[in-house]
């Protein structure tokens, strides 16, 4: 079993949808939780990054961290079609030297 | 404003030849990384620089070196290409520590024949 759990997707949704983006994880040390967005043949770009658990709004965006249930959200409201990427979760602890333990990523797809 | 930039973009090799993927950052962040990305398996990391004149093994370290040149450049390299080693390398730094986020190169996505 993989640490970090993402559905691979794709998701697709049409424009001006909520998106709701998921990753489960199995290690409850983890502290510092990063969602990052990549484009085709591109690399990652970070959009988020929080410590322990609660929630973050930065401009469309929102990430959500239940540590109770290991369980780490990214909402993205008023979709667009430039957000279509795909969506990875990242998170670590001191425990593991701080080493960045990577979701899969999930591919979204916005329909105009 | 480039941010990390990665050479080559693209490369095909042979089974048995060696090549050097170079990467270089104008951010003046401490640390550098190189990571590998294959279908299905998230990034793995494979070396890491926490500061100039140090470098670190990752999770999937083998068949690879690494070199920190000076604070900006972070160069890997293929000891003797192998097909498991297709795949997306990507290369990326940070100010300082693991814990902080990291910005990514564009890639170097490397053909092993």
């Amino acid at each position: 079993q993989k640490e970090v759990e993402q559905d691979p997707g794709p998701l697709s949704v049409p424009e001006g949808a909520i998106v709701s983006l998921n990753c489960t994880y199995s290690n409850s040390a983890f502290q510092y939780f990063m969602w990052y967005r990549q484009y085709s043949r591109k690399g990652p770009e970070l959009l988020m990054y929080t410590y322990s658990s609660g929630n973050k709004e930065d401009g469309r965006f929102t990430a959500q961290v239940d540590k109770s249930s290991k369980y780490i959200s990214l909402f993205i409201r008023d979709s667009q079609p430039s957000d279509s990427a795909t969506y990875l979760c990242a998170m670590t602890t001191m425990d593991s030297n701080y080493q960045l333990i990577w979701g899969a990523g999930t591919k979204l797809i916005i329909k105009p | 404003n480039a941010g990390v930039t990665q050479t080559p973009k693209f490369q095909v090799l042979k089974t048995g030849q060696s090549m050097t993927l170079q990467c270089a950052q104008d951010m003046n962040h401490n640390s550098m990384y190189w990571y590998r990305q294959d279908p299905g398996m998230g990034l793995r990391l494979i070396y890491y620089s926490a500061s100039e004149g140090t470098t670190d093994k990752g999770e999937v370290p083998n068949g690879y070196n690494v070199s920190r040149l000076n604070k900006r450049e972070f160069s890997l390299r293929l000891l003797s290409a192998a097909p498991s080693q297709t795949s997306v390398y990507f290369c990326a730094s940070s100010f300082m520590g693991r814990d902080q986020p990291q910005h990514f190169g564009d890639g170097t996505r490397l053909s092993i024949l």
